[in-house]
């Protein structure tokens, strides 16, 4: 079956560390991956994306993701976090034309 | 239009109430999807419209729930007779449908909340 695990429900760091969202999947073929954030009360916005290729990916906000095929895994960094990340992050599979999604990890930023 | 807008935003109903959600996608995306958002989870799909043609329910929850796209722009969710257990944030999302091009853009949610 299809599914998406986000193993770490709420995360802290200090702002300027460095930060790592850890997210295993489990899909059949070649999936299409997916990090989004939301903050609260908000919808949800598109981070990046990888479809194919080269398995480093550029995102906004100086957020990046490694695909790592023999892992099933498509881990999100960022070098330095800023209090204005802290928000809840979303890995998500495409499979075909729907999202499954990760029940989603909560950044809380130390100033 | 600039993005995917829902209305209403906030939902009250009294149980066993009807309510409609609408949603405008993007301007000229084909695909529209809606999902249902429980509180402390991830979005779940509920439906898929290409078009206006629903080709995928299978994420509806049961009977009373019904979604509609009449013009293959702007849809609609109704749910009838609402319960407790529908209590969610629903989400709206549309994507070109183009080969290459499979993001999603997400409105903003309609939290409902049934009393």
């Amino acid at each position: 079956a299809q599914s998406v695990t986000q193993p770490d429900i709420h995360i802290t760091v200090s702002e300027g560390a460095s930060l790592e969202l850890r997210c295993n999947y489990s899909y059949g073929a070649t999936p299409y991956l997916f990090w989004y954030v939301q903050s609260p009360g908000q919808g949800l916005q598109l981070l990046l994306k990888y479809f194919s290729g080269d398995t480093l990916v550029q995102g906004i906000k100086g957020f990046e993701a490694e695909f790592k095929r023999s892992q099933s895994s498509f881990n999100l960094r960022k070098p330095s976090v800023h209090w204005s990340d802290a928000a809840e992050y979303f890995c998500a599979v495409g499979a075909r034309y729907k999202y499954i999604f990760g029940t989603g990890t909560r950044l809380k930023v130390l100033a | 239009g600039a993005g995917v807008s829902q209305s209403p935003r906030y939902k009250v109903a009294k149980r066993g109430q009807d309510v409609a959600l609408r949603c405008d996608p993007i301007s000229g995306h084909v695909s529209l999807f809606w999902y249902q958002q429980a509180l402390g989870q991830g979005p779940e799909f509920l439906t898929y419209f290409q078009n206006e043609a629903q080709l995928d329910k299978s994420g509806l929850p049961s009977d009373r729930f019904f979604a509609e796209r009449p013009e293959g722009s702007v849809s609609t969710l109704k749910i009838q007779r609402t319960q407790q257990e529908d209590s969610a944030v629903y989400l709206c999302a549309s994507f070109q449908g183009r080969v290459g091009s499979y993001e999603q853009y997400f409105g903003p949610g309609t939290r409902l909340t049934v009393t």
